[in-house]
């Protein structure tokens, strides 16, 4: 029990597309998701926590326009990377809240030439 | 914020080998849990443990909430051990948590 899933596992892209990830909680409903961000040999970053139904809450320093999220359902939350630059490639992974343990997708690789 | 402190930073043993991870935090927590990270980034849940002990297997936990630190314990330490394993704390039970950087763990054959 308890999965996660993103989609798509890797991507790459042009500088200056956007770029869609979608993170799903499979088999439970998750009110609260949240985004981190990975660069190699460092730890998770959080950038934002996303509540279905509502805004989400950006960490400081993350620009809530070029990262959007929206947490459309209950199993259901996307972050787009608009006008994406080769800074932000990155390993994007999400998570899903569960009574009091966050379970995680197997994250996200976005390269931006 | 709070800030967490994961100790050692690298970790290189022979298999069989036990291994204790240390886990500092500077503020009071009502979150903490343990996580592997293995080779193809795939973050997995080894524990919930805000205070007291817990085991699972060949990896066991303890949480000293009073001192603020967490400890994990692996022993009889396998190939498929390898990875980095993160603690990670919040102040609320149901809310964000705060990565440290992590202890890398290599297990020779």
């Amino acid at each position: 029990g308890a999965v996660v899933s993103q989609h798509p596992s890797w991507v790459i892209c042009k500088s200056g597309t956007s770029v869609k990830i979608e993170c799903r909680s499979l088999d439970f409903q998750a009110t609260t998701m949240f985004w981190y961000r990975q660069f190699p040999k460092q730890s998770l970053m959080l950038m934002a926590t996303s509540n279905e139904g509502s805004k989400a809450t950006y960490e400081q320093g993350v620009e809530k326009d070029k990262f959007l999220i929206n947490h459309a359902s209950l199993t259901l939350s996307t972050l787009t990377v608009t006008s994406a630059h080769p800074e932000d490639s990155s390993f994007y992974i999400c998570s899903a809240q569960l009574v009091d343990t966050q379970y995680f997708g197997p994250g996200t690789r976005l390269t931006v030439l | 914020g709070i800030q967490v402190e994961q100790s050692p930073p690298d970790l290189i043993l022979q298999e069989g080998a036990n291994s204790t991870l240390r886990c500092n935090f500077s503020d009071s927590v009502n979150n903490l849990q343990w996580f592997h990270q293995n080779p193809w980034g795939q973050l997995i849940n080894l524990f919930y443990i805000p205070s007291g002990t817990k085991q699972n297997g060949r990896l066991s936990a303890t949480t000293v909430a009073t001192e603020r630190y967490s400890l994990l314990y692996i022993s009889s330490s396998q190939t498929t051990d390898s990875g980095v394993y993160f603690c990670a704390v919040g102040e609320n039970r149901d809310d964000k948590i705060i990565f440290g950087k992590g202890t890398r763990l290599h297990i020779l054959p």
